[in-house]
């Protein structure tokens, strides 16, 4: 059973748009919802997280909703550059120490 | 380097040998998980340790898989008997208790 369900598989955008990450959860404990970036070779890096209280968290060009009734949270990547190029995964614990449930993930390019 | 880092970066084993992986938490850390990422999905978990003594336990970690923590410092990871399925990157991530956790960059095992 995938606890933490992202669309889509893949995802490719012009240099300047919006990049839209989408995901859903069914464990309705989940209180911490990351969002890591995977470049080749490296591991997950955390990018922005959000708790269930707020419905919205801004950090730059990266933007997460958060729709706790619906169990739905996304990822929107402002002006997207190339370097943003990268496997996203959203995910989601009970606590921020817990043991974290991945989704599965969503290859990115940027077009140049 | 304050980062986790594990060791070795890469592995190439016989099916049926034994292989060990280490890591090495950041400083002070006293949270330490090892995650197995396949290609093209995400990252799953294994195990965790607090301090020396390890929580919990994924129903993924076979009785061929072993970890330890001695002395809450340093991790290994062995894997007895190695089958092409355990071809995969094996990550390490470290956290203070109620933070969020590191990432290391992962050792890549390919059993041939």
């Amino acid at each position: 059973q995938q606890q933490v369900k992202q669309s889509p598989q893949s995802l490719i955008v012009q240099k300047g748009g919006i990049s839209i990450i989408n995901c859903a959860y069914e464990n309705t404990a989940f209180d911490y919802f990351p969002w890591y970036q995977q470049f080749p070779g490296k591991g997950p890096a955390l990018l922005i997280a959000i708790r269930p209280d707020v419905s919205e968290k801004k950090e730059g060009r990266f933007t997460i909703s958060f729709n706790k009734s619906a169990k739905q949270f996304s990822l929107h990547i402002m002006d997207s550059q190339p370097g943003d190029s990268a496997t996203y995964f959203c995910a989601a614990s009970i606590g921020r120490d817990d043991k974290i449930i991945f989704g599965k993930g969503t290859r990115l390019h940027i077009l140049p | 380097d304050t980062g986790v880092s594990q060791d070795p970066r890469h592995k190439i084993t016989k099916r049926g040998q034994n292989v060990t992986f280490r890591c090495d938490p950041i400083s002070e850390h006293n949270r330490l998980y090892w995650y197995r990422q396949t290609l093209g999905q995400g990252p799953e978990f294994l195990t965790y340790f607090q301090n020396e003594a390890q929580l919990e336990k994924s129903r993924l970690l076979s009785d061929r898989f072993s970890a330890e923590r001695p002395k809450g410092s340093f991790s290994t990871l062995e894997i007895q008997r190695t089958e092409q399925g355990d071809s995969a990157m094996y990550l390490c991530a470290s956290s203070l208790r109620e933070m969020v956790a590191f990432f290391g960059q992962g050792t890549r095992l390919t059993v041939v």
